[in-house]
């Protein structure tokens, strides 16, 4: 069954260094989110984005982050100068082009990537 | 006031119990409500997918829309241990982005 990936599985930096998390969404899906969940806290959606731009944005989503689709297949969010704040397990999710009200629209989560900012 | 509401637990049940799992709303332009299943440290997977009012049943499992109430809920009947997990309502409005719940700690006894 196809499934998203992320990598890497967990990632250490220290404060103010930039990081990138990659993504490969399912393959022919179309739409791609990034969300975080702060340790104990409720999953928290980022961003998402469609035909090479964003679409949507939170308030978390400052100017600190940014994404991109560099290929067909990688979907990447980058932190430019990580904050101790930024620790969190980061999911990329990917959804199919929507065509009604059917279960292509819902969003499927990749396993996820434990960031820890020190 | 929150927009969802889910009691976070902990839950737990003997093997073979009825398992009822609840959230309420605020927003009443959510309009898509999902299930989703979270163990520990992995990614959230879904589970039940519902657009309307009623109920949707899959296998073991039962969601139900209740949109006037603004209450939604998942049923698992003749629970495992290996449903032991953190479930998580999401839903969403004509946006894409979900709004999810807390999560609420399932732990199904052997």
């Amino acid at each position: 069954e196809p499934e998203v990936t992320q990598t890497p599985s967990h990632q250490v930096t220290q404060m103010g260094q930039e990081v990138i998390l990659r993504c490969v969404p399912i393959s022919n899906h179309l739409y791609f989110y990034w969300y975080r969940q702060i340790l104990g806290q409720k999953v928290e959606f980022l961003v998402s984005f469609y035909n090479n731009e964003i679409s949507e944005k939170s308030e978390i989503f400052d100017d600190q982050f940014s994404v991109e689709r560099p290929d067909g297949s990688n979907f990447t969010l980058k932190i430019r100068s990580t904050k101790l704040e930024d620790s969190a397990m980061y999911f990329c999710a990917s959804r199919a082009i929507s065509s009604g009200r059917g279960s292509q629209e819902t969003q499927y989560f990749g396993p996820g990537t434990r960031l820890l900012v020190l | 006031q929150k927009e969802v509401e889910q009691d976070p637990g902990p839950l737990s049940v003997p093997e073979g119990a009825i398992v009822s799992l609840n959230c309420t709303y605020s927003n009443s332009a959510f309009q898509y409500f999902m299930w989703y299943r979270q163990y520990s440290r992995k990614g959230p997977e879904l589970l039940m997918y519902t657009y309307s009012s009623g109920n949707k049943e899959d296998g073991r499992f039962t969601a139900q829309v209740d949109k006037s109430s603004k209450y939604i809920s998942l049923f698992i009947r003749d629970s495992q241990p290996s449903d032991s997990a953190t479930y998580l309502c999401a839903m969403r409005d004509s946006a894409r982005q979900l709004t999810f719940g807390s999560g609420t700690q399932l732990t199904v006894l052997p």
